[in-house]
């Protein structure tokens, strides 16, 4: 079946730093992959996507390319901002399938 | 955009009560809610999918006398968890799709609520 996995931990780190966030799947045919971000009281929101591999999905600095080679689809963001900081799901839909499925998320914490 | 509101935002319950969370849509009408439950350092996963008037779809390995869900109109959804239990305590958290779209970007997700069974 299809699952998502992200890297362990939260993720800590200083303004204006570069960020990665590793997610790599697995799912049958030609999945779409996404990333959603949570702010604190909030739900989560649609940040980018890419439907088809080596697309590169882009968003308020973020981006992340679909690689079907290695099957991941990596979140960046060169310079980040205190106001970046929340929680990151990487998740997959198959083709035709709205089912969304999930990876466990990743706390990040950008400090001034 | 689309907001979708859940009620409460935190919910502690004793051991055999049944807790009911709700999930609106508050500016669009949803013909499809979705139910996902997290656990502490693990994914979101899909619970039910409702359609509104109609019976919810359920996840296997998903009671779904346990977890009743409700999608009687176009911009409320229910989930009740029945006879509680610690085990139930988790993370709910529900997604709204509005009348005539069917992509993922027209799925809108809510706060969630935390659960506490105690």
């Amino acid at each position: 079946g299809n699952s998502v996995t992200q890297m362990e931990g939260p993720v800590t780190l200083s303004e204006e730093a570069f960020l990665t966030i590793n997610c790599t799947y697995t799912a049958t045919g030609y999945p779409s992959l996404f990333w959603y971000v949570q702010y604190p009281g909030e739900g989560l929101q649609l940040l980018l996507k890419a439907t088809k591999a080596d697309d590169k999905g882009s968003n308020k600095g973020f981006e992340a390319t679909y690689r079907k080679e290695t099957t991941s689809f990596h979140l960046e963001k060169g310079s980040v901002q205190v106001s970046d900081s929340a929680v990151y799901f990487c998740a997959l839909a198959s083709y035709g399938n709205n089912r969304l499925a999930f990876g466990k998320g990743n706390q990040v914490v950008v400090i001034p | 955009g689309a907001v979708v509101s859940q009620h409460p935002s935190w919910v502690i319950c004793k051991s055999g009560t049944s807790v009911k969370i709700e999930c609106r849509s508050l500016d669009f009408q949803a013909t499809t809610m979705f139910w996902y439950r997290q656990f502490p350092k693990q994914s979101l996963m899909l619970m039910a999918t409702s359609n509104e008037g109609s019976k919810a779809t359920y996840e296997q390995g998903v009671e779904k006398d346990k977890f009743l869900i409700n999608h009687a109109s176009l911009t409320l959804s229910t989930l009740t968890v029945t006879s509680a239990h610690p085990e139930d305590s988790s993370f709910y958290i529900c997604s709204a799709r509005s009348r005539g779209t069917s992509g993922i970007d027209e799925q809108y997700f809510g706060p969630g609520t935390r659960l506490t069974v105690t």
